[in-house]
């Protein structure tokens, strides 16, 4: 079970859009379409942004929006904001009823 | 409003023994299968074992399987982790998650504790 990989950082300036991408293999991202996203401020739990690869739950603002395409999965942010700030991880289901994270990303809002 | 509030953390020796509580409420607990993720400060999140609504179905991540045992008491709304055979690697800040969906498996966690933290060390 190793980790997704994912850049350790990312920025862009307010009103931006970004990408984070979170790469697997075959046996998690590639073979099944159950990816989440986390935010994670520092001190604090994370929180699902994304899930089902592409789904928000309810409160998560629209401007957060996920994709995938083969072993690659991404999040994109539009309209950067300050609070945005934070850490992000993937995580994807990695058959046999186990699941795994990526290394996390943190993304800078300059 | 649900709360999930862990505890049980500490400073042990290698080799030693731990158990952690996740306390629930503000949500029907036996319907929804919940998780420990731990993360080491300042590093990333791993996830660890997770549990059925029921109790009757448990998985494990294989840097535990066998070590640690996943348990829940519904009728207390409280989730448990038995921590056996401790190594320096443990160390971390343990998270109870709960999953978004009833009575799915789907290792989506809308709710998470605010942590408790095990170290290992002599």
């Amino acid at each position: 079970q190793s980790a997704l990989t994912q850049p350790a950082s990312v920025s862009g300036s307010p009103g931006q859009s970004i990408t984070i991408s979170c790469t697997g293999t075959s046996s998690d991202v590639g073979g099944y379409n159950y990816v989440s996203w986390y935010q994670q401020h520092p001190g604090k739990a994370p929180k699902l942004m994304i899930y089902d690869v592409s789904k928000r739950p309810s409160g998560v603002s629209n401007r957060f929006s996920g994709s995938k395409s083969g072993y690659t999965a991404s999040l994109t942010i539009s309209g950067l904001q300050a609070e945005d700030e934070a850490d992000y991880y993937c995580s994807s289901y990695a058959g046999s009823s186990t699941w795994v994270f990526g290394g996390g990303t943190k993304l800078t809002v300059l | 409003e649900v709360q999930l509030v862990e505890s049980g953390g500490g400073l042990v020796q290698p080799g030693g023994s731990l158990r952690l509580s996740c306390a629930a409420s503000g949500f029907t607990f036996s319907s929804y299968a919940m998780s420990w993720v731990r993360q080491v400060p300042g590093k990333g999140l791993e996830w660890v074992s997770t549990i059925s609504g029921s109790g009757g179905s448990t998985y494990y991540a294989e840097s535990v399987k066998g070590r640690f045992a996943i348990s829940r008491d519904n009728s207390e709304n409280t989730l448990y982790l038995q921590m056996n055979s401790l190594r320096a690697e443990d160390t971390a800040i343990y998270y109870c998650a709960k999953d978004v969906r009833e009575q799915l498996v789907l290792g989506y966690f809308d709710y998470w504790g605010q942590g408790t933290l095990v170290t290992v060390s002599s």
